[in-house]
């Protein structure tokens, strides 16, 4: 376990649905960063929240939103479901916003049908 | 923005010595990480390098050469279980220090 939660571990959807994806950072991090990985791909930056703030954004669709509550814990919501949106979602977090060693979630596998 | 090359296949044998090379491109240069993902797992993070020279982790080492935008991840004693995807990251002032992940080595061990 490492400390960063991620729920739920699989989803199956319709495209065109609407998904919620949930992420609870490691005690005591600050800062959560959401990745999508797609099949046999690199890890894309989708977005980062430090401290309940957005701090940085990456190719994140317009039709992905995301948000870190006063419990620094993170959802990333995911609209308007496209086949091409199955994929692998990391959420990991670190201490401070500028830190190497980020610790990964076990992931939220997406399939859209 | 960023750019990371690194092979996308290596196989070898049990015992034997693999080296991952990754080289990038970036601006603001900050530092070079390693993770380790197991099929479909969680990345874990192997090792980091902000200056020039070798890291030893255990079997695992990380070099750095700033001059050459250039890195490897060094991996000692192969076993079955290091059988993973291998990435590299970069960091730098320009992207706000965040990870940009290279496309990921998978490694084979044969027995």
């Amino acid at each position: 376990d490492s400390g960063v939660t991620q729920t739920p571990k699989h989803l199956i959807t319709a495209t065109g649905q609407r998904v919620t994806l949930r992420c609870s950072p490691r005690s005591g991090d600050l800062s959560v960063y959401w990745y999508q990985q797609s099949l046999d791909q690199g890890l894309q930056f989708l977005i980062q929240y430090y401290n309940g703030e957005e701090r940085a954004k990456g190719n994140i669709l317009e039709r992905f939103s995301a948000q870190q509550f006063p419990d620094l814990h993170s959802e990333l919501n995911l609209s308007s479901l496209e086949l091409g949106d199955s994929a692998l979602y990391f959420c990991a977090s670190s201490l401070k916003a500028g830190s190497y060693g980020y610790t990964f979630g076990s992931g939220t596998r997406l399939t859209v049908v | 923005g960023q750019s990371l090359e690194q092979p996308s296949e290596v196989t070898a044998v049990e015992g034997a010595i693999v080296q991952i090379n990754c080289t990038y491109q970036t601006s603001g240069f900050y530092g070079l990480s390693w993770y380790q993902q197991h099929d479909g797992g969680a990345p874990t993070f192997l090792s980091y390098n902000a200056l020039d020279g070798l890291e030893e982790t255990g079997r695992f080492s990380s070099f750095l050469s700033r001059s050459d935008s250039y890195g490897y991840l060094l991996l000692q004693e192969l076993q079955m279980k290091d059988s993973a995807s291998y990435f590299c990251a970069v960091s730098s002032r320009s992207n706000d220090y965040k990870l940009s992940f290279g496309a990921g080595t998978t490694v084979t061990v044969r027995a």
